[in-house]
């Protein structure tokens, strides 16, 4: 079945360092390939989003590409900033309709 | 224009009971999904509903049911509370049929069975 793999966490940075959260999926077809972040106490937000191969979706400084060649997409940003403390999601879409399979999350701490 | 919205943000009730949690999708949107989320198991999919059809079903047992009106709000029921049904519930609300659009989460319904 679709599955989606994400790196543990939690993952502690120091104000402007560089980030990657790994993320690998399983799925049957061509999934669509999705980011979301959680802040405390809040619902979820789509961060970006990818739906084929090769695309890189971008946001508020974030990058992920859809690489279907290591079943991957990796999350990345150059400078985290404190405010980025937050939970984050990777998610797919396959096979039609609107179920989302997310990975286990991955808790970012950011410090001064 | 206004999100997703549910209601109650927090509820409190006992093992044997039963809940009803309500969503209300952005305007114009059709599709209704459910999320139940717990630090155990992570975010898990319910169920979805188009047009006040059930599309799309996880796997969890038939406490748990859900039906969509006409306006779209869709609500879902869990009967029979159990300890481990304690768990953010989330809604998530997209406007078109197709597998790659955007889902719109509302900032969920926190249950708490005791």
């Amino acid at each position: 079945g679709n599955s989606v793999t994400q790196m543990e966490g939690p993952v502690t940075l120091s104000e402007e360092a560089f980030l990657t959260i790994n993320c690998t999926y399983t799925a049957t077809g061509y999934p669509s390939l999705f980011w979301y972040v959680q802040y405390p106490g809040e619902g979820l937000q789509l961060l970006l989003k990818a739906t084929k191969a090769d695309d890189k979706g971008s946001n508020k400084g974030f990058e992920a590409t859809y690489r279907k060649e290591t079943t991957s997409f990796h999350l990345e940003k150059g400078s985290v900033q404190v405010s980025d403390s937050a939970v984050y999601f990777c998610a797919l879409v396959s096979g039609g309709y609107n179920k989302l399979i997310f990975g286990a999350g991955t808790r970012l701490a950011v410090h001064p | 224009k206004a999100g997703v919205t549910q209601t109650p943000r927090y509820l409190i009730k006992t093992r044997g009971q039963q809940v009803t949690l309500s969503c209300s999708p952005i305007s114009g949107h059709r599709s209704v999904s459910w999320y139940q989320q717990t630090p155990g198991q992570g975010l898990q999919f319910l169920f979805e509903y188009f047009s006040e059809t059930q599309r799309n079903k996880g796997n969890f047992p038939g406490r748990f049911s859900g039906r969509q009106f006409s306006n779209s709000r869709s609500e879902m029921n869990v009967s029979t509370l159990e300890l481990g049904d304690s768990a953010l519930y989330l809604c998530a609300s997209s406007l078109a049929d197709s597998s790659y659009n955007e889902q719109f989460f509302g900032p969920g319904t926190r249950l708490t069975v005791l």
